[in-house]
């Protein structure tokens, strides 16, 4: 069973549309992620939930929306879409509930391409 | 303000051999340190994981080293193989958020 799963893996939408991209974990863990990456690469965190409550929000615009429906999911949806958002998406876990100090859990990541 | 960053940003060596990737960071105040491994198309794994207090971890041919007052640590990756051919990661947790190096690409050749 994958641990951290996230969908769609690929999405190809046009400038000004909306979408959205959905993250699931089943590890019980109470902290979820969601990382950007960009196009050199760089990882860098964008939101941060416990147990459904935002806890870190890394001056992202506000376009990006977070929401979590309990705390085995955590959803990103984004508006209007621009062309600087194509990269990467990853959802993460952890068991902690403030700075990680226990493993992080990946997953496979949504590659998202603005036209 | 945390930077971490990874020297050498690619890597390529003929299997069998041993090596070492680097990682520094600028702010010593961390709780942990992590070294991760992403294949093309896919997630990050976690490999490792240093708690400030600790000097190194070791799991099969990997051994993570970590000196908190110089602000480093190392991954060092015994008789390598093809397999292990993929970027390799590392990120501090401290006061802020996790924090990530842009990582090595290793290339291992048969």
């Amino acid at each position: 069973d994958t641990a951290v799963s996230q969908t769609p893996k690929y999405l190809v939408t046009q400038m000004g549309n909306d979408k959205s991209i959905k993250c699931e974990q089943n590890l019980g863990h109470d902290t979820m992620y969601w990382y950007k990456q960009d196009s050199k690469k760089f990882l860098k965190i964008m939101f941060s939930y416990n147990n459904k409550e935002l806890i870190i929000n890394e001056t992202v615009p506000n376009r990006f929306s977070p929401k979590s429906p309990d705390k085995a999911h955590l959803n990103l949806h984004i508006n209007s879409l621009e062309l600087g958002d194509s990269a990467v998406y990853f959802c993460a876990s952890s068991q902690d509930s403030g700075p990680p100090r226990e493993k992080l859990f990946f997953g496979s990541g949504t590659q998202l391409s603005v036209l | 303000k945390q930077e971490v960053t990874q020297i050498p940003a690619a890597l390529s060596v003929p299997e069998g051999e041993n090596l070492v990737l680097n990682c520094s960071f600028t702010d010593s105040a961390i709780y942990n340190l992590q070294w991760f491994r992403q294949d093309p198309g896919k997630g990050l794994t976690s490999l490792l994981l240093i708690q400030s207090s600790q000097r190194e971890q070791t799991s099969g041919r990997l051994n993570a080293s970590l000196d908190k007052s110089s602000g480093r640590s190392t991954l060092y990756i015994a008789a390598s193989q093809p397999g292990d051919s993929a970027t390799y990661l590392c990120a501090v947790s401290g006061n802020t958020p996790l924090v990530f190096g842009k990582g090595t690409r290793l290339s291992v050749i048969a």
